[in-house]
């Protein structure tokens, strides 16, 4: 079974800086897919960036990059330069890779709040 | 192209009714997932259906939950005889076939139990 752990419940951060959440998981899985997924107020679940396992090279999304350490297992989000509208739950999310498709895992979230 | 669809996004029932929850896939998606999502806590699978089949229904309660997803019409949730502790937020997501990694989520409905 996997695991996903995301160790910080909450985080603020100033508008136009750059905050980078944490997320870890467990498997025993060799090709799987990472995402980030996020929920504002208003409940919607929004994908904000995926990672496939077995890329090196980390996924990168306008403002929201990822650092992907596959030996340490470890996927953390990177938000630059924050706006307003970034305050949001954030959850980490793997699936296994399957030819017809997998469930979702989800870390239990971090609330990031940007302050003006 | 319209995204996941659900409906209703709000369904109050009292305690030993039925709750039936819709959701319409993406346009050209095959496969659909259903979450639940407690107060204060993440999203919790429950299970996977493709068109007319279940695929994994491992994390649905074994009692008064079903799914189902026809040929023809929405995939449906349907929760028998309701209790207070079903009182979530339950979201679906679809994914294409070929690209069925990439799960994209509706707007969830809102349970309240009475």
């Amino acid at each position: 079974a996997q695991t996903v752990t995301q160790s910080q419940p909450e985080m603020s951060v100033q508008e136009a800086e750059t905050v980078t959440l944490s997320c870890t998981y467990d498997t025993s899985e060799n090709n799987y897919y990472l995402f980030w997924y996020k929920q504002p107020p208003s409940r919607q679940m929004i994908l904000v960036i995926r990672q496939e396992a077995y890329k090196q090279q980390n996924a990168t999304e306008n403002r929201f990059s990822v650092n992907f350490q596959k030996a340490a297992k470890s996927f953390s989000l990177k938000i630059s330069d924050s706006q307003l509208g970034d305050t949001a739950m954030y959850f980490c999310a793997f699936a296994r890779r399957e030819t017809s498709g997998s469930r979702l895992t989800f870390g239990e979230g971090t609330q990031l709040t940007v302050n003006p | 192209n319209a995204g996941v669809m659900q409906n209703p996004r709000h369904l109050v029932r009292r305690r030993g009714q039925e709750a039936r929850l819709r959701c319409s896939p993406m346009k050209g998606h095959s496969h659909v997932y259903w979450y639940r999502q407690l107060p204060e806590e993440g999203l919790k699978f429950m299970v996977y259906l493709q068109k007319e089949n279940i695929i994994d229904e491992s994390g649905m309660p074994k009692e008064r939950f079903s799914a189902e997803f026809p040929k023809e019409g929405p995939s449906i949730l349907r929760i028998q005889q309701v209790v207070r502790g079903d009182s979530a937020a339950y979201f679906c997501a679809s994914s294409p076939w070929g690209d069925s990694d990439t799960q994209y989520f509706g707007p969830g409905t809102r349970l309240t139990v009475l």
